[in-house]
């Protein structure tokens, strides 16, 4: 089982920054099947990149992934309110499961 | 393109939790999709419980396997979950949702269309 680790756990910042978070496999991560998602309170998960650093439809080009192997990193530039907010990473390659990081929250400094 | 989860939201431990999503297309059978559960305790991350195919393949957490069984019922547009044995540690929102298949790998794809989610808690 691929383990992801994200990190910082908590990132302060404040709108108009930019952010910076970190998804780190346990091994290698096949194909860069990596994506990363959005949650807000109470709401399902959010497809924000696919493909370690393909936007999904209608993803304001504010968010962009990077990585390959077994680093990845979402940068969110520009900050908005409405982005403070929960992001997962998670990996789709491995056989037999999907994995997911346990998340970073981001929150306005 | 639109999920909705349906089921109980109170199961008793050593139940069994069945639990329905019904998809706004015109055919499950004829939409070529794989489809997914996938559950999120009370304040914590997100864990992929199963996936299935129109065609019935299917695709389980090996962690839950022995207690899962998914389904398709083409009749309904709906597909459905059900997982065995609950214990405290099952309670969770449940979400279903749609595995984004861009580059033709099935089940080796992310997950763009979700449902709301449905809280199941398991309690006496």
């Amino acid at each position: 089982e691929i383990v992801l680790t994200q990190s910082p756990g908590t990132l302060s910042l404040s709108p108009g920054e930019s952010a910076t978070l970190s998804c780190r496999a346990s091994q290698r991560v096949s194909s860069n099947y990596l994506a990363w998602y959005q949650q807000k309170p109470g709401q399902a998960p959010r497809l924000l990149i696919y493909g370690a650093s393909n936007r999904a439809p209608d993803i304001p080009d504010r968010f962009s992934g990077s990585g390959s192997g077994t680093d990845f990193t979402l940068t969110i530039s520009r900050l908005e309110r409405e982005d403070f907010v929960v992001y997962y990473c998670q990996q789709y390659g491995s056989s037999p499961q999907h994995t997911f990081g346990q998340g970073t929250k981001l929150e306005i400094k | 393109l639109q999920l909705q989860e349906s089921g109980p939201g109170l199961v008793k431990p050593s139940e069994t939790l069945s639990l329905a999503c019904t998809v706004s297309v015109d055919s499950i059978s004829s939409s070529g999709d794989y489809w997914a559960w996938i559950r999120q305790p009370p304040g914590k991350g997100l864990e992929y419980i199963a996936g299935i195919y129109f065609a019935g393949s299917t695709y389980y957490n090996p962690s839950l396997k022995s207690r899962v069984t998914i389904s398709v019922e083409t009749s309904k547009n709906q597909f459905s979950l059900k997982l065995r044995s609950m214990t405290a540690a099952d309670t969770a929102v449940y979400y279903c949702a749609r595995h984004f298949d861009y580059d033709a790998s099935g089940f080796h794809s992310p997950f763009d269309y979700w449902g709301p989610g449905t809280l199941v808690t398991v309690s006496s």
